[in-house]
């Protein structure tokens, strides 16, 4: 069982915004503005695409953002493209460990 | 271009000790910046950070792998390694390694550059 909760699957059309959920706790996402996302392809490694929250890593479209709200953080894509689906997953620091998602898996209709 | 490279056996027995290495390349495992890490991926499911170490070699583990888990650095080759001993199926995964950027201070607290991924297989 992941440390982190997040929705199996989510899915919107091209050109639509999709925003994914993570859930923690106060000893994870809701104490620390260290949360990431990471973007995996099937077969790849993953990529960063958010990190701090809401800040992106040079190269990645600004089509993604990513903000926090308690205990919870949540990572939007806008305008879908083809090539964002995919499985994101998101991360904490959580005191002396570091806790991942289970993922999410978009998928452009 | 930071490049990172796993390499190991991809077969255990039960009870065997899992070695790996990841290879840097493309800038210095001593840099000042930054922490060097291993995270795995069981087939299908999600990540699991298993450990982190600072090149002068400072090491910080995830309590639950502590005891089964050591990292260790050889600035010389610019290598770091993960030993895993006692494994079992439930250690089957993809092992990558990473660059982490330091939590506190200026730090992102993120792992930016990851390797490829080296899959290993536990089966008697």
């Amino acid at each position: 069982q992941s440390a982190l909760t997040q929705p199996p699957s989510a899915s919107g059309s091209p050109g639509q915004s999709v925003t994914i959920s993570c859930t923690g706790t106060s000893s994870d996402v809701g104490g620390y503005n260290y949360v990431s996302w990471y973007q995996q392809h099937p077969g790849k490694a993953p990529k960063l695409m958010i990190y701090e929250v809401a800040k992106r890593p040079s190269g990645v479209p600004d089509r993604f953002s990513g903000s926090k709200s308690g205990s919870t953080a949540s990572l939007t894509v806008s305008g879908l493209q083809a090539e964002d689906e995919a499985d994101y997953y998101c991360s904490s620091l959580a005191g002396n460990d570091y806790v991942f998602g289970a993922g999410t898996k978009v998928t452009v209709l | 271009q930071l490049q990172l490279q796993e390499s190991g056996p991809g077969l255990l027995k039960p009870s065997e000790t899992l070695s790996l290495t990841c290879t840097v390349s493309g800038d210095s495992i001593r840099s000042s910046s930054y922490y060097w890490s291993w995270i795995r991926q069981p087939p299908g499911k999600g990540l699991e950070w298993i450990a982190t170490i600072y090149f002068s070699g400072t090491t910080y583990y995830k309590p639950s792998l502590k005891s089964r888990v050591t990292i260790s650095v050889d600035t010389s080759k610019e290598q770091f390694s993960l030993n895993l001993s006692s494994v079992t199926a439930a250690d089957t995964a993809v092992y990558y390694c990473a660059r982490h950027l330091a939590c506190g201070g200026s730090g992102s607290c993120t792992f930016d550059y990851w390797g490829q991924g080296t899959l290993v297989t536990v089966s008697s």
